[in-house]
């Protein structure tokens, strides 16, 4: 069964705090992406990345940064959280263009 | 501005009720378009990609239609049960240059039994 894993489903974080997002897929896949999904808004891409060491932003990068070490492994680091970074945290990868999603990290800062 | 419109924003039927959902994107630079279906306390499940205009998909009483000239795609669910309440995504993806894929804010699916 094909699996893209995040490490955590609930965080409650303090502002200023530095949060790791962990995302790990095992389909071998060399896409993967970091989504945020808030109220009446669609799913918005914060970085993606197509290989290992590669990185590309998306359209709301700001305040976020990552990592690709490996290819199987992409996190997601806000570096000092604030409370507009309160969201839904959405990783996915993808080989051909289907999006294999994982369930989701609910971010709260305070 | 790419924009993707879902309607309605959300929708309560009694099981047993056929529905329709719709999602309306730009034209221009089509590539395809993907259905979602997301689960409360799961990951969002791929249920349909379609690329070319007239295309029809079908998954047991899921259907999907595409007009990519008009920009818009239809999801029907025949006959409503408890486990289709979800929220569904549609996203469309052009390619100019590289791809891209853009989201709606989806509708959100309640089946009353």
């Amino acid at each position: 069964d094909v699996k893209v894993t995040q490490s955590s489903r609930y965080l409650v974080k303090r502002t200023g705090e530095k949060v790791f997002l962990e995302c790990v897929q095992d389909m071998d896949h060399e896409n993967m992406f970091w989504y945020r999904q808030d109220p009446g808004l669609g799913l918005r891409l914060i970085y993606f990345s197509y290989d290992v060491k590669m990185k590309e932003k998306g359209d709301i990068p700001e305040g976020y940064s990552v990592s690709r070490e490996k290819k199987e492994r992409f996190s997601l680091i806000l570096e000092s959280a604030s409370t507009n970074q309160t969201s839904m945290y959405l990783c996915a990868s993808s080989a051909t263009g289907e999006l294999f999603f994982g369930e989701g990290s609910r971010l709260t800062v305070l | 501005i790419l924009n993707v419109e879902q309607s309605p924003q959300s929708l309560h039927v009694q099981e047993g009720d056929s529905t329709n959902f719709t999602c309306s994107f730009p034209s221009s630079n089509f590539y395809a378009l993907h259905w979602y279906r997301w689960e409360t306390a799961k990951s969002p499940e791929a249920l349909f990609v379609m690329t070319l205009n007239g295309d029809e998909k079908k998954k047991g009483r899921i259907s999907a239609t595409l007009n990519t000239k008009e920009g818009y795609s239809y999801l029907y669910i025949k006959g409503s049960q408890p486990e289709d309440s979800a929220t569904y995504l549609c996203a469309f993806r052009i390619r100019t240059g590289g791809f891209k894929t853009i989201f709606g804010a989806g509708t959100r699916l309640f089946v009353k039994a």
